[in-house]
């Protein structure tokens, strides 16, 4: 268990709709990380938040949002959704914001019908 | 651009049988080399940093080395439970992970 926590484990939902996915961090720590990973494009990182303030951006399309919070879990908003949404979204936290040591969540499935 | 390329892309072996995965890259400034399990339908496990050629880590039948280019993963006497995905990332400069698209290990008995 590596102390990082998301929800839901599965969502299934329509084109064009939105949908939130939720991380809680390990104890402590105060950076956030979300990733996409599928099939054809592995493991891309979307955006980074520093202790609430966004510290990197990556790959992440203008339908999708994140914001960290003062009690510092973190959401990834969703929407217009595509079928190419259609992915696993991993949260990931660390203590320090320069390290590469990550502690991933188990994920969320999103299904896109 | 940053990028890693991993290989092979998968690679089946009997138990016991040692093997070594590969992680080549192009970096404008390595800050760190990382390598991570995952699990089938799990988040990566961080398993090791590497930060300069020549620096070596050690974790049961795992040994990570790095070179100027490239990093191996040697498996020595592997086990089926070391079946798993094998993700190799390097951290940059500008310090997102930029990660490779892995090694699918499978070990029968």
């Amino acid at each position: 268990d590596s102390g990082v926590t998301q929800t839901p484990k599965h969502l299934i939902t329509a084109t064009g709709q939105r949908v939130t996915l939720r991380c809680s961090p390990r104890s402590g720590d105060l950076s956030v990380y979300w990733y996409q990973q599928s099939l054809d494009q592995g493991l891309q990182f979307l955006i980074q938040y520093y202790n609430g303030e966004e510290r990197a951006k990556g790959n992440i399309l203008e339908r999708f949002s994140a914001q960290q919070f003062p009690d510092l879990h973190s959401e990834l908003n969703l929407s217009s959704l595509e079928l190419g949404d259609s992915a696993l979204y991993f949260c990931a936290s660390s203590a320090d914001f320069y390290t590469g040591e990550l502690f991933f969540g188990e994920g969320s499935r999103l299904t896109v019908l | 651009e940053d990028q890693v390329t991993q290989s092979p892309e998968a690679l089946r072996l009997q138990e016991g049988e040692s093997s070594s995965l590969n992680c080549s890259y192009t970096v404008s400034g390595l800050r760190g080399l990382f390598w991570y399990r995952q699990d089938p339908g799990k988040g990566p496990e961080f398993l090791f940093t590497l930060y300069s050629a020549g620096e070596e880590k050690e974790k049961e039948r795992l040994k990570a080395t790095l070179t100027k280019k490239e990093s191996f993963l040697h498996i020595t006497a592997p086990k089926p439970e070391d079946s798993a995905t094998y993700l190799c990332a390097v951290q940059a400069m500008q310090d997102k992970l930029v990660f490779g698209a892995g090694t699918i290990l499978r070990v029968k008995s």
